[in-house]
This record gives structure tokens, C-alpha cells and sequence, in this order.
């Protein structure tokens, strides 16, 4: 089965930083990629995805870049802020008998310091 | 707008008591349902997955078990709770057909003493 690891479990910025959360796949056939944020004692919310006929995605200070080759993908935050912070997990997945199964990685706690 | 609710949002359960958690979804027909578990470093962990009514993928062994006697209608049980049951519980859902988005519920945080 697919086995995803994400890195780093807790990444500490100053407001204004970047931040970058590295994950990596082992199934070569997943083909669609969630980043979800999770505040504290919140649900996990979908903030971006890719596909893999895509190379990078961009939503105002979120994007995400993905390479097939290396099965890596990863999630860049730029200019942090204070609201930033949350737990955010990485997935992959593919598409089996009409849905979607996606494994999770870890988990990483972003802390973001005013 | 499709909705997800999920209860109750707190639970507190002595080791060896039964369990039964629902979830349900409005303003949607035949969505995928799936239950995850959520403990302290380790990520989420899918439980269950349904794509149809009756229709119940495992993908842990444990002691819990999952039913689906309605379209909407996604329940979590167990007969005896272990310790090692306690977590946070999520419910999601996505949409046949364009499944890759999952939409959580708001958990319920599971203790067992």
C-alpha cells in the first residue's frame, strides 16, 4: 500500500518567514495530492491539492509543487502569519473503484511567531 | 449546501463499555463516508470507508466496527473499548465521482478510563 512520511513533525518561524513542509509517496500510481490544515480542536480543511499532470500550484501565499520522478511533493507558506498555525497534513491518492482512499502523512505543527 | 454532522462531540466511556458514534451528511445522495482516528503523533489514521449503503471497507484490525444502514447515515461501534480506543474520531465524506475531496465533521474526542 501507499506509505507517506512528511517532514518536519514541527516547524517554529517568525511572522514574515516562509515555511516549507516536505512529503514523500512510495505508490508511483497516486495521481492527486490534499495538503489539509487542522487548527486546534478543529476540523482538518482542505487549503490545496495538485494533480500529477501539474507541476506547481500557487493560491495567494500557499503553493505547492510536486515531482513525479523523485515522489515529492511539498507545501511552501510564504510571508507566515500568527493565524498560520496549525497542525497540516499531506496526502496522496488515487482513484480505486469510484473513490478516493488517501493516506496521510504524520502531521506537521506549524507554529508561527508574531 | 451538503452538511456533515457528526455527534457527540465529547465522550467519556469506562474500559469495556460499548460504543456507538453517527454521522450523517445532508444535501448529498450515495457519498463515499469514511471514519479516522486521530491520536497524538500519529496522524490520521482511516478506520473504515464506504462507498454504498451496507458496503464497509476495514482498513485496520481492531476492535471497533463500522455500519452504514442508510445512504447518509455513517455509524462507529465497538462491544468493549480498550484503553487504547481513546482518540479523536473524525467522520468525512466526499463526493462519488469526484472523491478525492474529503470533508470532515468535527470529531468527537473519545476517552476511555
Amino acid at each position: 500500500g501507499e506509505n507517506v512520511e512528511q517532514h518536519p513533525s514541527t516547524l517554529s518561524v517568525q511572522e514574515g518567514d516562509s515555511a516549507v513542509i516536505k512529503c514523500t509517496y512510495s505508490d508511483s500510481a497516486s495521481n492527486y495530492f490534499p495538503w489539509y490544515k487542522q487548527e486546534l480542536g478543529k476540523r482538518p480543511q482542505l487549503i490545496i491539492d495538485i494533480r500529477s499532470n501539474v507541476g506547481e500550484k500557487k493560491d495567494q501565499r500557499i503553493a505547492v509543487t510536486l515531482n513525479k520522478t523523485a515522489k515529492h511533493f511539498s507545501l511552501h507558506i510564504t510571508e507566515t502569519q500568527p493565524e498560520d498555525s496549525a497542525v497540516y497534513f499531506c496526502a496522496a491518492s488515487k482513484a480505486s473503484g469510484g473513490s478516493y482512499i488517501p493516506t496521510f502523512g504524520r502531521g506537521t505543527s506549524l507554529i508561527v511567531h508574531p | 449546501s451538503q452538511t456533515i454532522h457528526q455527534w457527540p462531540a465529547t465522550l467519556v466511556q469506562p474500559v469495556g463499555s460499548p460504543l456507538s458514534l453517527e454521522c450523517t451528511v445532508e444535501g448529498t445522495s450515495n457519498p463515499n463516508l469514511y471514519w479516522y482516528r486521530q491520536a497524538a503523533g500519529r496522524g490520521l489514521q482511516l478506520l473504515f470507508y464506504s462507498v454504498g449503503i451496507g458496503q464497509i471497507s476495514s482498513e485496520v484490525p481492531q476492535n471497533l466496527s463500522a455500519s452504514r444502514p442508510q445512504d447518509r447515515q455513517f455509524i462507529l461501534s465497538s462491544k468493549k473499548l480498550l484503553l487504547s480506543d481513546s482518540g479523536f474520531y473524525l467522520c468525512a465524506w466526499s463526493v462519488w465521482g469526484q472523491a478525492e475531496k474529503l470533508f470532515f465533521g468535527s470529531g468527537t474526542q473519545l476517552s476511555v478510563l
